[in-house]
């Protein structure tokens, strides 16, 4: 299995919502980020777990927070979202730090 | 602070026509150089990791190659389902920190039958 698994493919919210975005893999990798993606740009981190510690992208608003239930399992809490938040949110998982990143197909949020 | 800048950002090519991407990079130390492919709405897919200045990558139409600057994707007589973003990436040495990659903007590739 070589896969990332990311749910919903498609999420609507509107600003005074609450919502999560889950991503899952089963390749034994040990780091997880969360990039997003805005149309025409390229994607840009947000966050890293690795080794059950989290690394932060200082310019990512609190309105995310990034939740790693387990080594397979990443999760991305969604609160008090603004329309400029509407973007395409990637999970990707690694081997460990450095080497080739798996990447899911992203979930499309739209916010309202 | 790492920098990836990719040229040209799109370029238009007909079926059989090679060419070569570019990507020059600034960074504190790199700890790898990759290349995805993207198709629009989907998730990048991987295609060749570059440690090392000299190193070479190879796979069907596609050659990637590094120095200690820039990195260069050549594509051998293209055809329209190698029509796609490309995007070029670096991994850097942190002070023990996690990181994870640094994208430059892509170079948009279409290719004509």
């Amino acid at each position: 299995d070589t896969e990332v698994t990311q749910t919903p493919k498609h999420l609507v919210m509107g600003m005074t919502n609450k919502k999560s975005l889950k991503c899952e893999q089963h390749m034994g990798h040990r780091a997880m980020y969360w990039y997003k993606q805005k149309a025409k740009k390229p994607p840009e981190l947000m966050f890293v777990y690795s080794y059950e510690k989290l690394s932060i992208n200082e310019s990512v608003p609190s309105r995310f927070s990034p939740e790693c239930p387990n080594s397979s399992l990443l999760n991305l809490h969604l609160h008090a979202l603004q329309p400029e938040d509407s973007a395409l949110y990637l999970c990707a998982s690694s081997q460990d730090l450095v080497g080739r990143a798996f990447f899911g197909q992203g979930t499309r949020l739209t916010v309202v | 602070e790492d920098q990836v800048t990719q040229s040209p950002e799109a370029l238009r090519l007909q079926e059989g026509e090679s060419s070569s991407l570019n990507c020059s990079y600034t960074v504190s130390g790199l700890r790898g150089l990759f290349w995805y492919r993207q198709d629009p709405g989907k998730g990048p897919e991987f295609l060749f990791t570059l440690y090392s200045a000299g190193e070479e990558k190879e796979k069907e139409r596609l050659k990637a190659t590094l120095t200690k600057k820039e990195s260069f994707l050549h594509i051998t007589a293209p055809k329209p389902e190698d029509s796609a973003t490309y995007l070029c990436a670096v991994q850097a040495y942190s002070g023990g920190g996690a990181d994870g990659l640094t994208f430059g903007k892509g170079t948009h590739l279409i290719i004509q039958p």
